[in-house]
């Protein structure tokens, strides 16, 4: 499709556990964006890349919370040792500019940390 | 510290009436203020971006104003369907090349036939 992919949709761990999200982002976007939004609250930023640099994590809650996009296009968001905080949705967002205007959002992944 | 406002509680207006939600914001200086649309289980869509020196921009049945005196802006759906119930997130992003995108809470609209 034309869209932002996200895989999984739906996302059940065991507290410990690790997972990791893929995002497919339009082809040609520079910039991707990782997002988590909490039931009833607006998206709260994570990380960004352009290309395939990671220019701000400063939203990442902790050191569990890795982000990469190796090839400029793919990002993957991996959380390790999964807590029952963590249980969000994470949505992925790309944009072909060098900004967040205008950007196009996945489905998101809902995890939930049992 | 910075926070963004818009109204929790949920909007219902009858059908074909003019739907207006508020976004507030306090100690940001944005360049830009961004609309965006949420269905449930959905990611957001993009409606509307206006910059800090327009004052109003206007897309089909939306109208979006931008007054950073009272810090707030206002989105408009004009004619009103059942079709536009959802949630609707404003974003603010400051000046100076890359910067974050931060989003308020969203207010859900129900449009009633």
């Amino acid at each position: 499709g034309a869209g932002v992919s996200q895989s999984p949709r739906y996302k059940v761990a065991k507290r410990g556990q690790d997972v990791a999200l893929r995002c497919d982002p339009i082809s040609g976007h520079v910039s991707l964006f990782w997002y988590q939004q909490a039931l009833g609250q607006g998206p709260e930023f994570l990380t960004y890349f352009q290309n395939e640099a990671q220019l701000d994590k400063s939203g990442l809650p902790s050191d569990r919370f890795f982000a990469e996009r190796p090839e400029g296009s793919v990002s993957t968001l991996k959380i390790q040792r999964t807590q029952q905080e963590d249980s969000a949705v994470y949505l992925c967002a790309s944009s072909p500019l060098q900004s967040s205007k205008g950007a196009f959002f996945g489905q998101g992944t809902r995890l939930t940390v049992v | 510290s910075q926070k963004i406002e818009q109204n929790s509680e949920a909007l219902n207006i009858q059908e074909g009436k003019t739907a207006t939600l508020t976004c507030n914001y306090t100690n940001y200086s944005p360049a830009y203020l961004q609309w965006y649309r949420q269905d449930p289980g959905r990611g957001p869509v993009f409606l509307l971006l206006i910059r800090e020196n327009e004052k109003e921009k206007r897309k089909e049945r939306l109208k979006v104003t931008f007054d950073t005196t009272l810090k707030q802006s206002l989105f408009h759906i004009t004619a009103s369907q059942p079709a536009d119930s959802a949630t609707y997130l404003c974003a603010l992003e400051n000046s100076g090349g890359y910067q974050k995108v931060t989003f308020g809470t969203g207010t859900k609209l129900q449009v009633i036939p």
